[in-house]
């Protein structure tokens, strides 16, 4: 069964500091794998979506790496600001029979604080 | 300006009541999803359309109906049959099921 690993679960970082998640996947066969931003009570926005030939991305402050030999993705996020105090999405998706199926992550929840 | 919209923002549903969740885009997109969040966990596929007049059960999609009879729509009925209704229920379209995938804002049932 495909499962995408988040962690941490939670934390909790002082404005202007880096952090940095990860995702753990065992999705097959790997199509792509995406990074989302979602603000409590909001959608998902996208942040990077990266193909198996890519290793790293980046969206401003936002980098994501991708180790498809471990299965490994991380998003580093540079210089934290309050805004960025949200839960950040893993989403891996397998090409099953023609079609995309994502699986979610349950999501790194981050709390930026003054 | 082109998007994807979700109405209500919140509902509240008496126990044995189906109710019925909107989901517009005009952006052309040929896909539309139906995910459910709850706390802790992450979305959930319950339906899914990759084109109009078609579309297919995601993993949890007991008590649950959907219908695509325009490009544009992608309502949600939630049954009587669904017995743990209450969550966060997105809804997301994109070009094909390979891109990009764009959220609404969310519905936030609640059975009273």
């Amino acid at each position: 069964k495909n499962q995408v690993e988040q962690s941490p679960q939670s934390l909790i970082i002082l404005e202007g500091k880096n952090c940095t998640l990860q995702c753990n996947y065992t999705v097959s066969p790997f199509s792509n794998l995406r990074w989302y931003k979602q603000d409590t009570g909001r959608g998902p926005v996208s942040l990077t979506i990266m193909t198996f030939s890519e290793n790293t991305k980046s969206n401003g402050r936002y980098t994501a790496t991708l180790d498809a030999d471990t299965k490994q993705s991380s998003l580093h996020i540079t210089a934290s600001q309050l805004s960025d105090s949200a839960s950040y999405i893993c989403v891996v998706s397998d090409w099953s029979g023609g079609s995309y199926i994502p699986t979610f992550g349950r999501g790194t929840s981050l709390i930026v604080h003054p | 300006d082109g998007g994807i919209t979700q109405s209500p923002k919140y509902l509240f549903r008496k126990e044995g009541q189906n109710v019925t969740l909107s989901c517009e885009q005009n952006l052309n997109h040929d896909a539309m999803y139906w995910y459910r969040q709850d706390p802790g966990q992450g979305l959930r596929l319950i339906y899914y359309s990759q084109i109009v007049n078609d579309f297919q059960k995601g993993d949890i999609a007991e008590g649950y109906s959907v219908s695509r009879e325009k490009k544009e729509s992608f309502p949600l009925t939630v049954t009587s049959a669904q017995k743990n209704p209450t969550a966060f229920y997105l809804c997301a379209s994109s070009i094909g099921t390979a891109t990009e995938a764009f959220f609404g804002q969310g519905t936030r049932l609640t059975v009273v």
